[in-house]
C-alpha cells in the first residue's frame, strides 16, 4: 500500500505564510494531487488540485517537485478562519483507482 | 441549493440493526463514494460508482452494500450493524473518477 505522510499538526499566526507539504512516493503516473480543507462537523472541501510543477489559484499554491513524490500546500497570509485539517488525496499505484487520503494536518492559526 | 446532500445528518441504532444512508447530488456528475472517517479523523473510501457501476471496493465488510437508483443518488446500506461501525460517513461526487470531489455534510453513526 501507498503510504500518505503529512504532519499531524501546525501552528501559526495571523498574516503568515503557511506550507504543508505530504508525501506520496507510489503516485501513479496518471494521477493528479488534491487538497481538502475540512472544519469541525462539516464534510471536506476541495481547495486545490495540481499535476505537476506550480499550481496557484485564488485561495493557494500547490508546489510539486518533478519525481512527483511530494506536494506541499502553500497558504498565503492565513487568517483565523483557516484553522482547519488539511488533507491530500492521491492515486496509489498499489491498486488500481484506489484513493488514499493523507492522514491529516491540523493547522491552528492564532491571533 | 446543497450540492451534496445525506441523510440522516444523525444515526443512533442499536447493534444488529439494519440501517441505511441516503446521498443525493445535484451537480450532474458521473461518479458519486463513500467514506469513512473514524475517530482519530482518518479517511477511508468505501466505494465508488460510476454510471451505476462500481468502480471501486475496498476491503469493506460485506454487510455494507452501496445501491444506487440512478446518476444522482448512491445510498448506503449496513446490515448487522457492529459497535465497530461506529463513526461518520460521507458522501461525496465528482464530475469523472478521480476528479476532485464534492463532499456532502456527513452523517454520524452510533451504534449502541
Amino acid at each position: 500500500l501507498a503510504k500518505t505522510t503529512q504532519p499531524i499538526s501546525m501552528d501559526s499566526y495571523e498574516g503568515q505564510e503557511v506550507n504543508i507539504t505530504c508525501s506520496h512516493n507510489n503516485i501513479a503516473t496518471n494521477d493528479y494531487i488534491t487538497w481538502y480543507q475540512q472544519f469541525p462537523s462539516q464534510g471536506p472541501r476541495f481547495i486545490i488540485q495540481g499535476y505537476k510543477t506550480k499550481v496557484t489559484n485564488e485561495v493557494a499554491s500547490l508546489f510539486i517537485p518533478a519525481d512527483r513524490k511530494s506536494s506541499t500546500l502553500s497558504l498565503p497570509r492565513v487568517s483565523l478562519s483557516d484553522t482547519a485539517v488539511y488533507y491530500c488525496l492521491v492515486g496509489d499505484t498499489d491498486s488500481s483507482y484506489k484513493l488514499i487520503f493523507g492522514s491529516g494536518t491540523r493547522l491552528l492559526v492564532r491571533p | 441549493d446543497t450540492a451534496v446532500s445525506q441523510t440522516p445528518k444523525y444515526l443512533v441504532t442499536q447493534m444488529g440493526n439494519d440501517k441505511s444512508i441516503k446521498c443525493e447530488q445535484n451537480l450532474g456528475h458521473d461518479t458519486m463514494y463513500w467514506y469513512k472517517q473514524d475517530s482519530k479523523k482518518f479517511l477511508k473510501i468505501m466505494f465508488s460508482y460510476n454510471n451505476k457501476e462500481l468502480i471501486i471496493n475496498e476491503t469493506v465488510p460485506n454487510r455494507f452494500s452501496p445501491k444506487s437508483p440512478d446518476k444522482a443518488h448512491l445510498n448506503l446500506h449496513i446490515n448487522s450493524l457492529e459497535l465497530g461501525d461506529s463513526a461518520v460517513y460521507f458522501c461525496a461526487s465528482s464530475h469523472m473518477d478521480r476528479d476532485f470531489q464534492y463532499f456532502g455534510a456527513g452523517t454520524r453513526l452510533s451504534v449502541l
